[in-house]
């Protein structure tokens, strides 16, 4: 079984600009979630969905950051713009909807300058 | 209220030793406790999990200790050996979302 999939695996921007990641989730799995997990912390959860519905944004940065997931597959995160306090690793995950497990990707490790 | 409190910070352990990580929480609500291992560059695994309902759980080497009094749960390592070395993440789980909320990690460094 292929694992939660991310791109792309590093990025480095100035700040202002904008940049995007991508996720595709174990395959059949209703439940996304999007984490930030900054340097010697636990991931904090920024958005969760359940197919392509949000179940829970309250963390995101609305201002600047945004994510979606269409057909209820692959999901994009994005910030525009940037700021250096974004500098971290941005994790997806994905579960089975009713079940707490959850499967982490690689990350995509961000660097703002 | 939905923190989770993880310590130490950092460990040391000789190979054979035990590793011992602790967490707190104050959330009664959370009913599932995993512990998750991430090696550099690569995403949390999910490593072994307990419900509230027993007191111990162990998988191998791996063992959690639950005191849902004391509201704290620990992960034991025995007989650490150096490919255990990694950041240990507890973690607790609430609500219909099943969300989890992470503490803030144990990087264990088990010497050859």
């Amino acid at each position: 079984e292929a694992g939660v999939a991310q791109s792309p695996r590093y990025k480095i921007i100035e700040k202002r600009q904008s940049v995007a990641f991508w996720c595709n989730p174990i395959s059949g799995h209703a439940t996304l979630y999007w984490y930030q997990q900054i340097l010697g912390q636990g991931p904090k959860l920024l958005i969760q969905f359940q197919n392509n519905g949000v179940v829970d944004d309250s963390q995101l940065p609305k201002d600047r950051f945004s994510a979606e997931r269409l057909k209820g597959v692959d999901s994009t995160l994005k910030i525009q713009p940037a700021k250096l306090e974004d500098s971290a690793v941005y994790l997806c995950a994905s579960g089975q909807g009713a079940a707490y497990e959850q499967y982490f990707g690689p990350g995509t490790r961000l660097t703002v300058t | 209220q939905q923190q989770v409190k993880q310590s130490p910070q950092s460990l040391i352990v000789q190979k054979g030793g035990i590793s011992i990580i602790n967490c707190a929480y104050e959330n009664t609500a959370f009913d599932y406790f995993p512990w998750y291992q991430q090696f550099p560059g690569k995403g949390p695994a999910l490593l072994i999990a307990i419900r509230p309902d027993v007191s111990e759980k162990k998988e191998g080497r791996f063992t959690i200790s639950f005191n849902k009094s004391a509201k704290q749960f620990s992960l034991h390592i025995m007989d650490s050996q150096p490919g255990d070395s990694a950041t240990y993440f507890c973690a607790a789980g609430a609500g219909s979302a099943r969300q989890l909320t992470f503490g803030s990690g144990t990087q264990l460094t088990v010497l050859p």
